[in-house]
């Protein structure tokens, strides 16, 4: 059964660095896409981007000038990284590996979420 | 983006009712529309994929229906587990985009 475990800080402060893991168990995160997600009370669920174990990646034009997301497939850990936040980042963010097949894409396994809140 | 549109935006239904949710997108999707059900404090999980198929697990009163624009997802025989938060997805293109949600509460 895969497992994707979240962890990071809870708070962080305006225009830091927010820093994100996402370590996957029971599976490999190889030949996969993984995406980061983030769910807020006023902005509903947001696509931050995708990343393919290759280390490819696409981000939200939202958002693509702060985001960094990166892997490494020895340790199973996906990483993502925010810059120069501000309250407006304050969320839930979430990892989730993408299915795709011929015909649908979608998010099949995620993690638990971690509640990030951007304050001073 | 391709905007998502959900509707209602909340329900309030009884258990054994039939329920039934849209979603109509900005644009044409073929089938790469989702369905997820999000419960308080948890994170959302997969209903449906491709406007129709199930995902793994998933009661067979969960259905979903639809193609271009317009998608449906019905809920028949609601139980009391059912009371949750459903969003639409598409995956059609990047970014991906998601409903406002509907929440669907006991009457």
């Amino acid at each position: 059964q895969l497992q994707l475990q979240q962890s990071g800080p809870g708070l962080v402060k305006p225009s830091e660095t927010l820093s994100l893991t996402c370590t996957v168990s029971g599976g490999s995160v190889t030949n996969y896409y993984w995406v980061w997600i983030r769910q807020s009370a006023g902005e509903g669920l947001e696509w931050i981007g995708r990343l393919y174990t290759t280390g490819s990646t696409s981000y939200n034009p939202s958002l693509k000038s702060r985001v960094t997301m990166s892997v490494d497939a020895s340790r199973n850990l996906l990483s993502l990284h925010v810059a120069s936040v501000t309250a407006a980042d304050t969320a839930m963010y979430y990892c989730a590996r993408l299915q795709i097949y011929y015909n649908a894409t979608y998010y099949s396994d995620w993690g638990p979420g971690t509640q990030v809140s951007v304050s001073s | 983006d391709i905007q998502m549109t959900q509707s209602p935006s909340s329900l309030s239904a009884s258990v054994g009712d039939r329920v039934t949710i849209t979603c109509r997108a900005s644009q044409r999707l073929d089938t790469f529309l989702n369905w997820y059900q999000q419960k308080p404090g948890k994170a959302p999980k997969v209903l449906i994929y491709g406007a129709s198929s199930f995902h793994s697990g998933v009661p067979s009163r969960f259905s979903g229906s639809g193609s271009g624009t317009d998608f449906t997802l019905t809920i028949s025989n609601l139980q009391p587990e059912d009371f949750a938060t459903y969003f639409c997805q598409q995956t059609y293109n990047t970014p991906h985009t998601f409903g406002q949600g509907t929440k669907v509460e006991i009457k």
